[in-house]
């Protein structure tokens, strides 16, 4: 069965300093990978994805994601924080066969100090 | 605005009330979804529905009850509720149930049952 597993349930990280929230995942065949962010209030905003090709996946607002398939791992990365950063992440991996599910991690809280 | 309106964005009811979750998507796109998101639990898929019929119902209990009458409407029917169930509920959408291109969620539905 496919699973997501975001093991931080929140990152601290100083304003201009670089990010790292983790992802490992797991599923039968290739997976498709994503990355959503989410605002107080809000609903989950596409951040970016990876589906073949470039291990290094570059997103919106400057974020980046790096798919380790050794590791199965898909962190998402951004090299210079802002306090606007500050919200929460949601990892998603999705089967590419059969149903197509979209599993979501638990989500990691990031918290970018001034 | 992301192009799927969920409404009320609030909302309370007593455990013997019936009540109705709608969400609204102009986008063109033929998948709609709904999700439980409660604190610090991954995000729980509860229904799918691709070009109108339902493809996923993953052992929601009854009293939660989907309606789709056609691809830019979704619907959540409630009825006797349990405490448990407060959650933001979120909608969202895809061009189809196979689509690589990620999901555009609404802003949610705060549930509050006493």
């Amino acid at each position: 069965a496919q699973s997501v597993a975001q093991p931080e349930d929140q990152v601290n990280v100083a304003e201009g300093n670089p990010l790292t929230v983790k992802c490992t995942y797991s599923v039968s065949g290739n997976p498709y990978l994503f990355w959503y962010v989410q605002y107080p209030n809000r609903g989950l905003q596409f951040l970016l994805k990876y589906i073949t090709g470039d291990n290094l996946v570059k997103g919106s607002y400057g974020f980046e994601a790096e798919f380790n398939k050794s590791q199965t791992s898909f962190h998402l990365k951004k090299p210079s924080a802002l306090v606007s950063d500050s919200a929460l992440y949601f990892c998603a991996v999705r089967e590419n066969t059969g149903g197509f599910k979209t599993i979501f991690g638990a989500g990691t809280r990031l918290f970018v100090k001034a | 605005e992301t192009g799927v309106t969920q409404t009320p964005r609030h909302l309370v009811m007593g455990m013997t009330n019936k009540k109705s979750l709608k969400c609204e998507q102009h986008l063109g796109h033929n998948a709609m979804y709904w999700y439980k998101q409660s604190a610090k639990k991954p995000l729980e898929l509860m229904f799918v529905y691709n070009f109108k019929e339902q493809t996923e119902n993953n052992s929601v209990p009854s009293r939660f009850s989907p309606e789709c009458p056609n691809s830019s409407h979704l619907f959540l029917h409630l009825h006797t509720l349990q405490p448990e169930d407060s959650a933001l509920y979120l909608c969202a959408s895809s061009q189809d149930k196979g689509s690589v291109y990620g999901y555009t969620f609404g802003s949610g539905t705060r549930l509050t049952v006493v």
